[in-house]
């Protein structure tokens, strides 16, 4: 199974902060990568998918770059909104697999 | 719009079985796989498996093999998944999702998801 490791676990930032979430695959992905945001009791939503290309909807602070097994999800402006836990997942091979997520506190 | 409207919350004993379902409507019910997802209380997300609704094809995970079967019915644009042998690590929420990838053998992203079904295993 390809192991998805982000970090960092638990970051804690401001509200127009920069924030960059990285997440490192075990083996080769391509672009195959997709980050989600998670709410307290809500499912996940999709924000980036292909490594780097913004779903509809989205805003634009949200960015995703990276491929091979090195990727990177920024928020360029954190807002009250983005408070929240994320996820990379990987749909390269089966089974897909997720990161253990990136929780995004206020500080 | 496209929405996923999954059953309601179930209890069930340790050697039990659950079926969940997910009704789907805004889109062609057979034009997309679709995923199940579990998360367990204050943990990750963790990928079961997903199926094709127009063949009834399904890949699982391996971890799931022998104990979950995801079968769709067209007519009603709705899967479900059934788990067998329930132990207290199947608590947790069982999500379905849609591929994002209109009639891709390939799994893609997950665009769209259902709220969230909990699953309660406890003798």
């Amino acid at each position: 199974d390809i192991q998805m490791t982000q970090s960092p676990s638990t970051l804690s930032a401001s509200v127009g902060d920069r924030v960059t979430i990285a997440c490192r695959a075990s083996q080769s992905l391509n672009a195959w990568l997709a980050w989600y945001q998670q709410k307290p009791g809500k499912a996940p939503k999709l924000l980036i998918y292909k490594a780097s290309t913004l779903e509809s909807g989205v805003p634009s602070r949200f960015s995703g770059s990276g491929s091979g097994t090195e990727f990177t999800l920024t928020i360029s402006s954190l807002q009250p909104d983005d408070f929240a836990t994320y996820y990379c997942q990987q749909y390269n091979n089966y089974p897909l697999t997720f990161g253990g997520g990136t929780k995004v506190d206020i500080k | 719009q496209v929405k996923l409207v999954q059953s309601g919350a179930e209890v069930e004993k340790p050697g039990a079985s659950v079926k969940l379902s997910c009704k789907a409507s805004g889109y062609s019910f057979t034009g997309y796989y679709l995923h199940w997802v579990r998360q367990a209380p204050g943990q990750g997300l963790e990928w079961m498996g997903w199926i094709n609704p127009y063949s009834g094809g399904t890949t699982y995970a391996q971890k799931f093999q022998g104990r979950v079967t995801m079968t769709s019915d067209t007519s009603i644009s709705t899967a479900y998944m059934e788990l067998s042998r329930l132990r207290s690590d199947d608590t947790a929420v069982y999500y379905c999702a849609r591929d994002g990838e209109q009639w891709s053998p390939t799994p893609g992203e997950f665009d769209y998801w259902g709220p969230g079904t909990l699953v309660t295993v406890s003798s």
